[in-house]
Parts: structure tokens; sequence; C-alpha cells
């Protein structure tokens, strides 16, 4: 099956600076690529997706980038703010399979 | 967390009981998932139903557990008899093609 590995585990950043998060996965089958967001107390919040026919996609603040050759992707946060502070989780499907591998999450603290 | 309703929140039993987790999903979606999130796991993806039935069961971890999804708006995920290793929080998620959207979490605890 699908193997995500995540790096960093923590990450802490001066507020106003960038944070970059980086997943790798296993199998090159996979095509899908989604970045969860999990406040305290609450459930992971879809924040941003990707698909294997696109290499970068953006939202504001929020980036992600897709490298299928080397089978790994990034989250990338600029000019953080302390609402950025949460465990962010990649994942990882094949688009008709429907089951999300997951990564083991990256603990961001963004320090005023 | 608006799309899916999930009761209760917190959950606290002793082991040997029954507990029965409930998802209600407020817009339509074809697909239902059950995952649980611990420290040591991190998210397992427990069952999943299309249209109501159910699809991949493969990451129940054992007979205790079970789950039904009588309608497209109700699902149980049910664990008789419990045990404090299946203390961790319980998410409903639901989707279609590719995109997932998790309900806010039951968080059980077995003593």
């Amino acid at each position: 099956g699908e193997n995500v590995e995540q790096h960093p585990s923590t990450l802490s950043v001066q507020e106003g600076d960038s944070a970059v998060i980086k997943c790798t996965y296993s199998d090159s089958a996979s095509n899908y690529f989604p970045w969860y967001k999990q406040e305290l107390g609450k459930g992971p919040q879809l924040i941003i997706d990707i698909r294997s026919n696109v290499g970068e996609k953006k939202d504001q603040r929020i980036a992600v980038t897709l490298n299928k050759t080397a089978k790994h992707f990034s989250l990338h946060i600029t000019e953080t703010q302390p609402e950025d502070s949460a465990v962010y989780f990649c994942a990882a499907s094949i688009v008709d399979d429907y089951k999300l591998s997951f990564g083991a999450g990256t603990t961001v603290t963004v320090r005023a | 967390d608006a799309g899916v309703i999930q009761s209760p929140r917190h959950e606290v039993t002793e082991m040997g009981q029954e507990v029965t987790l409930r998802c209600k999903p407020i817009s339509g979606h074809d697909y239902l998932f059950w995952y649980r999130q611990t420290m040591m796991r991190g998210l397992e993806l427990l069952i999943y139903f299309n249209n109501n039935v159910p699809i991949d069961d493969s990451g129940m971890p054992e007979d205790r557990f079970s789950a039904k999804m009588p309608n497209a708006s109700f699902s149980t995920l049910k664990i008789q008899p419990s045990e404090p290793r299946d203390s961790a929080v319980y998410f409903c998620a639901i989707g279609g093609l590719e995109t997932q959207y998790f309900g806010p979490g039951t968080r059980l605890l077995v003593l």
C-alpha cells in the first residue's frame, strides 16, 4: 500500500516568516494530494489540494508543489500568522481508490 | 466540520461496555468514511461506504468493531466490548471522487 512520510514533525517559525512542510510518497500511481489543517479539538480541515497533472497550486498565502518524478510534494505558507499554528497533515491517494494515506503530521507553531 | 455532525463529542466508558458513535452527514455525498486518530498510529481509515454500502472494512481492527449506514444521512460505529486500547478520537468524513471533509470527531476514553 501507499506510504507517506512527512517532515519535519515540529516546526517553529517567527510571525511573518515562511514555513515549509515536505512529504514523500511511495506509490507512483497516486495522483491526488490534499493537505489538511487540524486545530486543537477539531477535525482535519482541507486547506489545499493538488492533482498529478499540475506542478504547483497557490491559494493566497499557501501553496503546494508536486514533483512526480521524485515522488514528493510540499506545502508552503508565507507571511505566517499566529492563527496558522496547528497540526498539518499531507495525504496521498489514487483517485478511483478513495483511500487517503496520511502523513504523521507536522505541528507548526508561529511565534508572535 | 459544517458538513458532518458527530455525537457524542466526548464519551467516557468502562472496559467491557458497548459504545456507539454516530455520524450525520448534512450535505449529500456518495462516500462516508470512519477514521481513528491516536498519537501512536496517527489517522487510520477504518471503513468506508459508497451509497450506504460498505466497500472496504479492512481497516477495522477486530470483530469488536462494526459499522452500519442504514441511510444516506446516518451512520454508526459500534465497539462491543470496548477496551482501553480503543481510546482515541474517531472521525467521520464525507466525500466524493477525491476530497474528504471531516467532522469534529468523538473523543473516546475507555477506562
